[in-house]
């Protein structure tokens, strides 16, 4: 067990809707990292905050975006749902020191999404 | 686009057997980890080799990394059946001031009893 938790564990939204995912962190962590996992591929990274702010994004449009609190947990929002949005949402946490690159990330359990 | 590939995508051994797996990665890298992930749930990491390191064990693991090749291989000695997963080797690079982990497709790996 990482100590990274992610509610639901499953959810099956419609196309257009909305959906918001959440991630706790590991105690002592103070960043975290989104990415999707579509079924028999690897996981592909959305983005990163740290310090409550999103410091790095990968090929994700603007209608995934995300939010990260003081107590470090974060959630994923995703507008406009799209059938090839159906996939696993893993979160994972990491400790960064300011100027120095996190290493090794911890990862949650995952949220699995269908869209219909 | 993917940073690593795994290499074979699929392993199926019986158990007490060796389970090596392979990972190619593009660029220059300052390390390379492995992880596994169990029926589509979390993945969990096994270990990180740093790019001036050549081999690394951690148990039943031995990871090598070869710079010269950009290529890396997993060993699972002594397989036994809760092995079975999926193994992804991730690299990390920058994107923006983050550092993200960039993942293969993986190699499911199935340890028969």
């Amino acid at each position: 067990e990482t100590g990274v938790t992610q509610s639901p564990t499953h959810l099956i939204k419609t196309r257009g809707q909305q959906v918001t995912l959440r991630c706790s962190s590991q105690s002592g962590h103070n960043t975290v990292s989104w990415y999707q996992q579509a079924l028999g591929q690897g996981p592909q990274f959305i983005f990163q905050y740290y310090r409550e702010e999103e410091n790095g994004r990968g090929n994700f449009p603007p209608r995934f975006s995300g939010l990260q609190f003081p107590n470090y947990s974060s959630e994923l929002n995703v507008n406009a749902l799209e059938l090839d949005d159906s996939a696993l949402y893993l979160c994972a946490s990491s400790f960064k020191k300011s100027g120095s690159s996190q290493e090794t990330q911890y990862f949650g359990p995952g949220t699995r999404l269908l869209v219909l | 686009s993917q940073q690593g590939e795994e290499d074979p995508q699929a392993l199926s051994i019986q158990e007490g057997e060796n389970a090596t797996m392979n990972c190619s990665y593009k660029t220059s890298i300052n390390n390379l980890q492995w992880y596994r992930q169990n029926s589509g749930r979390g993945l969990v990491h096994l270990i990180l080799i740093r790019s001036n390191e050549r081999e690394k064990h951690s148990g039943r693991l031995r990871v090598t990394l070869d710079t010269s090749k950009k290529s890396s291989s997993l060993l699972i000695t002594a397989s036994r059946a809760a092995d079975t997963a999926s193994y992804f080797c991730a690299t990390p690079i920058s994107s923006g001031s983050a550092r993200q982990l960039t993942f293969g497709s993986g190699t499911q790996l199935t340890v028969l009893p």
